[in-house]
């Protein structure tokens, strides 16, 4: 059975740093892309960036690029989302998600909300 | 990249048919065979209703249905039920692999 299993809700204050985790298992972790989305309070989704943990290609979103580092560590089949220096408008919740094909997402993370907040 | 234009609410009554909508650009929808249409219920994680602007997973009822024409990909329900009450959000393969969603439409069953 597939499961990406994500890290537990952070609270953190502007300024911190974050990594926040998505072990996955069930499936061959250097085989399929693996991106997070991020869902702002009320709001749609948003790809944020994808990486390919075979060669650790990755892309991000324009909107993303240089904001946060997406990473994976293929021997412990985890991807990772990470901030240098968190703002107020970080606070969301964010999906990791598995591309089983082209622009498909047949398995989702449960989901971990950052909140940031003085 | 910008969001795929979806309406932002849909209603319909229990049994009827409801049909929403996707628009994009030759970039994204009308460039590939790669729209995937998405559930999301309150407080949980999206799930997979379409893929391949047609094609439903295992486990997804056949009341759902996804259709494509020119830069407009659409989702139709029929037989609503109370349960489809939801947000849903399209979803097309860009060239960078990354993907764009769409801007959501809460559908409501009256």
């Amino acid at each position: 059975e597939v499961q990406l299993v994500q890290s537990g809700a952070e609270v953190k204050k502007p300024g911190e740093s974050l990594k926040i985790s998505c072990k996955g298992s069930g499936y061959s972790f250097t085989s399929y892309w693996i991106g997070w989305v991020r869902q702002m309070p009320g709001k749609g989704l948003e790809w944020m960036g994808i990486i390919y943990p075979g060669d650790s290609d990755t892309r991000y979103s324009p909107s993303f690029q240089g904001q946060v580092t997406i990473s994976a560590d293929k021997s412990i089949s985890t991807a990772y989302l990470q901030w240098s220096s968190l703002k107020a408008s970080d606070t969301a919740m964010y999906y990791c998600a598995l591309q089983t094909g082209p622009g498909r997402v047949d398995y989702w993370g449960q989901g971990t909300l950052v909140t940031v907040s003085s | 990249q910008s969001a795929l234009t979806q309406p932002a609410s849909v209603s319909g009554s229990p049994g009827q048919s409801i049909t929403i909508s996707c628009t994009g650009t030759s970039s994204d929808v009308g460039g590939y065979n790669y729209v995937s249409w998405y559930q999301q219920h309150p407080g949980k994680a999206p799930k997979l209703m379409i893929y391949e602007v047609s094609n439903r997973p295992s486990g997804v009822p056949d009341r759902f249905s996804g259709s494509k024409s020119g830069n407009t990909a659409s989702l139709t329900i029929s037989g609503l039920q109370a349960e489809d009450e939801a947000d849903y959000y399209c979803s097309s393969y860009t060239s960078s692999r990354l993907g764009v969603f769409g801007t959501g439409t809460k559908v409501t069953v009256l």
